[in-house]
């Protein structure tokens, strides 16, 4: 199988601090990871591009300082919304792939609420 | 770049009715394709796929999606429907060059009543 894991699953912060999730890849090394954010009945919108041992690449309009991203390990990638405010509120949710060009495996999610 | 559409937001069906889910892309390229399912609250789970070869694909669960390349479209169907097939139901393409860049539609919220 291919299962991705992120944590946590929920997390509600007060405005101004800083949260991290996690996306482990846990039966496979995951040479990609990628990061999303979906707003309430809406569709995913890629945030950014993770490489193992490089700086992250990210889409258009995301703020680089804003959303920090590190994938530090083949398991392992982390997003951390830095000063967060309540309009950082919504769904992250990571995938990985175990080679450039296959198919894309998603974790379950992350419910960030900014009060 | 590529995009797609889905063409329907909510798809309201009885149980054991059959289903089926339009999605619609766009792409100078060649394509691959995906449907993929989201229960409350949780990731994506991938139904199924098109990447080459038979334009009929099945995929988990009782799906299967037919990929047409005249009318750019690949719409998921079910001959009968549960009432655990109540999701958000996502179609999603990417270019056969750069897999890693996956378009979302919109979603479908299909809802299965009793």
């Amino acid at each position: 199988g291919a299962v991705v894991s992120q944590h946590p699953s929920r997390v509600i912060c007060k405005s101004g601090t800083s949260v991290k999730i996690e996306c482990r890849s846990l039966d496979f090394q995951a040479t990609t990871m990628f990061w999303y954010r979906q707003f309430p009945k809406q569709s995913l919108m890629l945030m950014a591009t993770s490489n193992e041992g490089s700086k992250a690449t990210y889409e258009q309009g995301v703020e680089k300082d804003k959303f920090l991203i590190n994938h530090a390990s083949l398991t392992l990638s982390t997003l951390t919304v830095t000063s967060a405010h309540p309009e950082d509120s919504s769904f992250y949710i990571c995938s990985a792939v175990k080679r450039v060009q296959e198919t894309q495996y998603f974790g379950p999610g992350t419910r960030l609420l900014v009060l | 770049a590529q995009s797609v559409t889905q063409l329907d937001s909510q798809v309201p069906v009885f149980e054991e009715a059959p289903v089926e889910l339009r999605c619609n892309y766009s792409s100078s390229v060649s394509v691959y394709l995906f449907w993929y399912v989201q229960y409350p609250n949780q990731g994506l789970q991938l139904l199924l796929k098109y990447l080459s070869g038979s334009t009929l694909v099945k995929g988990i669960n009782g799906f299967e999606a037919e990929f047409n390349k005249s009318q750019t479209s690949f719409h998921l169907r079910k001959p009968s429907v549960h009432i655990s097939d109540t999701a958000e139901y996502f179609c999603a393409v990417s270019d056969v060059y750069n897999n890693n860049d996956m378009r979302f539609g919109a979603g479908t919220r299909l809802t299965v009543k009793p």
